[in-house]
């Protein structure tokens, strides 16, 4: 069973604040770092697949880094919505197969 | 994105009793289907792969014969609980990804089915 970690479990952010968070996983049989978000009620949806080390990738106000040499992903919300609410997985690619951490869930307060 | 349907969205099944629960891709062919497993507050657990056409690879510690897995087209997959017990209880998610061969794209999930076993 592959180790994939997210911290921390949850956080409380200010709306208008910025945050972010991490994910370590394996640095061998590595393929690619992919991050979701999951909102209450809705599935998954994919938000970056990282396959370089070094890879920065943004999307809007949400952002992420890639590091497969030490094995870790930072996720970076700015500037931070009650509608970024959600549950943000990270998963590992390797060998054809996605293993996902636990998870962080984030939680903005107007 | 993708559009991944999954029924039904919750079950409430007798002990002892055989569960199905279907995983379509609606807009894409999904050579590669994945089921997870979630307990509260812990992760997604991979159960199996399953590719069209062939066998589903099962993860270490779940049993093949239990939770039947069946990807006969590049559209459908199902999982079924079989002989269904209360631990079996849990939150069961499909996701499938296109493009045969690219490990680097992303899943396309279905909406998730709440299993309860009474």
């Amino acid at each position: 069973i592959l180790n994939v970690e997210q911290s921390p479990q949850s956080l409380h952010v200010q709306e208008g604040d910025s945050t972010n968070f991490t994910c370590s996983f394996p640095s061998s049989n590595f393929y690619a770092l992919h991050w979701y978000r999951w909102e209450t009620a809705k599935s998954p949806e994919a938000l970056f697949v990282m396959t370089l080390n070094g890879d920065e990738k943004k999307k809007g106000r949400i952002s992420a880094t890639l590091n497969t040499k030490e094995g870790y992903s930072y996720l970076y919300i700015k500037g931070s919505q009650p509608e970024d609410s959600a549950t943000y997985l990270c998963a590992f690619d390797s060998w054809g197969k996605l293993q996902f951490g636990a998870g962080t869930q984030v939680v903005v307060t107007p | 994105g993708a559009v991944v349907s999954q029924h039904p969205s919750r079950v409430i099944c007798k002990s002892g009793t055989s569960v199905k629960i279907e995983c379509r891709s609606l807009d894409f062919q999904a050579t590669t289907m994945f089921w997870y497993r979630q307990f509260p507050k812990q992760s997604l657990m991979l159960m199996a792969t399953s590719n069209e056409g062939s066998k589903a690879t099962y993860e270490q510690g779940v049993e093949k014969d239990k939770f039947l897995i069946n990807h006969a087209s590049l559209t459908l997959s199902t999982l079924t609980v079989t002989s269904a017990h209360p631990e079996d209880s849990s939150f069961y998610i499909c996701s499938a990804r296109g493009s045969q061969g690219v490990r680097n794209t992303e899943a396309f999930f279905g909406q998730g089915t709440r299993l309860t076993v009474v």
